[in-house]
């Protein structure tokens, strides 16, 4: 079965520090990975997608994530935090493929300080 | 992009009463919907998946018949909570896939019930 590990509950860093919330899965096939991002009683919205293709993957507000088969991780970096990236991550893998529902790893705070 | 809205946005209810959450999505048509909760501090627990026109698939451990759910257009899915009580609050969160794009879910900005 497909899950997804999120080391760390809780991250802090300062305002401009590199930002890496950690995840690693597990799957028995090829797997999509996802992040997500949710503020304070809100939906989630969609930070990037790993789909098979670049191993890079480039997101949205200067996160991004690399896929790494050998380590099986799906680790989000960001180079330099912002205020408003404080926030509550999610890393989520398809419970099967072909867009089907999706399995969230159990979150990361992110707290920014000035 | 596409959105996925829900309603009401938040709702109290009295224990024993039958509560409504509507997923819609406004602008594409959703083959799936499904349907997630989430408790206060912890991640997206499925409860369940709805294609359009048949019956929704729940996941181990959901009760059916307290959480029925129907799917009756490519637009809307309904999630009613019967019967409800005050550990049924949580935060309910829906999404939507589009069925022409790639594999990527849309959600709502969730309901958050309490049942007194």
């Amino acid at each position: 079965a497909q899950s997804v590990t999120q080391l760390g509950s809780h991250v802090s860093v300062s305002e401009g520090a590199l930002v890496l919330l950690r995840c690693n899965y597990s799957s028995s096939v090829p797997p999509y990975l996802f992040w997500y991002v949710q503020y304070p009683n809100q939906g989630l919205q969609l930070l990037l997608k790993y789909t098979s293709a670049a191993t890079l993957v480039k997101g949205i507000n200067g996160f991004e994530a690399e896929f790494k088969k050998s380590e099986t991780s799906f680790h989000l970096t960001k180079p330099s935090a912002h205020m408003s990236d404080a926030a509550e991550y999610f890393c989520a893998v398809e419970k099967n493929q072909a867009g089907t529902a999706l399995i969230f790893g159990k979150g990361t705070t992110l707290s920014v300080s000035s | 992009g596409a959105v996925v809205s829900q309603h009401p946005s938040w709702v109290i209810c009295k224990s024993g009463t039958s509560v409504k959450i509507e997923c819609r999505s406004l602008d594409f048509q959703a083959t799936t919907m499904f349907w997630y909760r989430q408790f206060p501090k912890q991640s997206l627990m499925l409860m369940a998946t709805s294609n359009e026109g048949s019956k929704a698939t729940y996941e181990q451990g959901v009760e059916k018949d307290k959480f029925l759910i129907n799917h009756a257009s490519l637009t809307l899915s309904t999630l009613t909570v019967t019967s409800a009580h005050p550990e049924d609050s949580s935060f309910y969160i829906c999404s939507a896939s589009d069925r022409f794009g790639p594999n990527e879910q849309f959600f709502g900005p969730g309901t958050r019930l309490t049942v007194l």
